[in-house]
């Protein structure tokens, strides 16, 4: 079964500076997504950024960036220029492209942006 | 992407009763599912639900207790049922918005007491 870790229960960050979130996760698998989802405290789950197996690119979104590491299962998310909006939970979590379209989550991280 | 609206945003119910969510989405989604957040943790996947076929449920989860309706593409209920203070959580909607891309509803959080 596919398993999402995120070893960093809790980050924090000064406003303005550079915070990377770790995730790894367990796969048999060669084609997949991963995904990373911001949950604020109005509980709303936002995609913050997704990345295709297939391709080695790293996928980038304004502040957002990831390093995908395809042999070593590892999707860390780099968070440039912190904001004090970016203060919420983070979530990891990993689908399958093929059979279920379910997504398996990591257990999350909080980071706190400090002012 | 879709947009989903989900009600109630939250509820105090008494144990042994049942609380039914529902979850309205903008556009036509093949599958939707529903996840419990226990208060400070990780979505955990209660089941998918498909239009027109029983909605398919993941381990530790079972219909009696949260049974799911999906009547159309744009429609699904998930229904707690004798709820027990142990329910006490944050419930999401979820449906495919997109190439590989998922959005969710804004939750439910139900308190028993």
């Amino acid at each position: 079964a596919q398993t999402v870790t995120q070893s960093q229960p809790e980050m924090s960050v000064q406003e303005a500076e550079t915070v990377t979130l770790s995730c790894t996760y367990d796969t048999s698998e060669s084609d997949y997504y991963l995904f990373w989802y911001k949950q604020p405290p109005s509980r709303q789950m936002i995609l913050v950024i997704r990345q295709e197996a297939y391709k080695q690119q790293n996928a980038t979104e304004n502040r957002f960036s990831v390093n995908f590491q395809k042999a070593a299962k590892s999707f860390s998310l780099k968070i440039s220029d912190s904001q004090l909006g970016d203060a919420a939970m983070y979530f990891c979590a990993y689908r399958y492209q093929g059979g279920s379209e379910k997504l398996v989550f990591g257990k999350g991280t909080k980071l706190t942006v400090n002012p | 992407s879709a947009v989903i609206s989900q009600k109630p945003s939250r509820d105090i119910c008494q144990r042994g009763t049942s609380l039914t969510i529902q979850c309205q989405v903008d556009s036509q989604v093949t599958m939707m599912f529903w996840y419990r957040q226990q208060p400070g943790q990780s979505l955990t996947l209660i089941a998918t639900a498909n239009q027109g076929s029983e909605a398919t449920y993941e381990s530790g989860f079972v219909i009696d207790k949260f049974p799911i309706s999906r009547p159309n593409l744009t429609f699904s209920t998930l229904t707690v049922s004798n709820m027990s203070p142990e329910d006490s959580s944050i419930y999401l909607c979820s449906a495919r918005g997109g190439p590989g891309g998922y959005t969710f509803g804004s939750g439910t959080r139900l308190t028993v007491v």
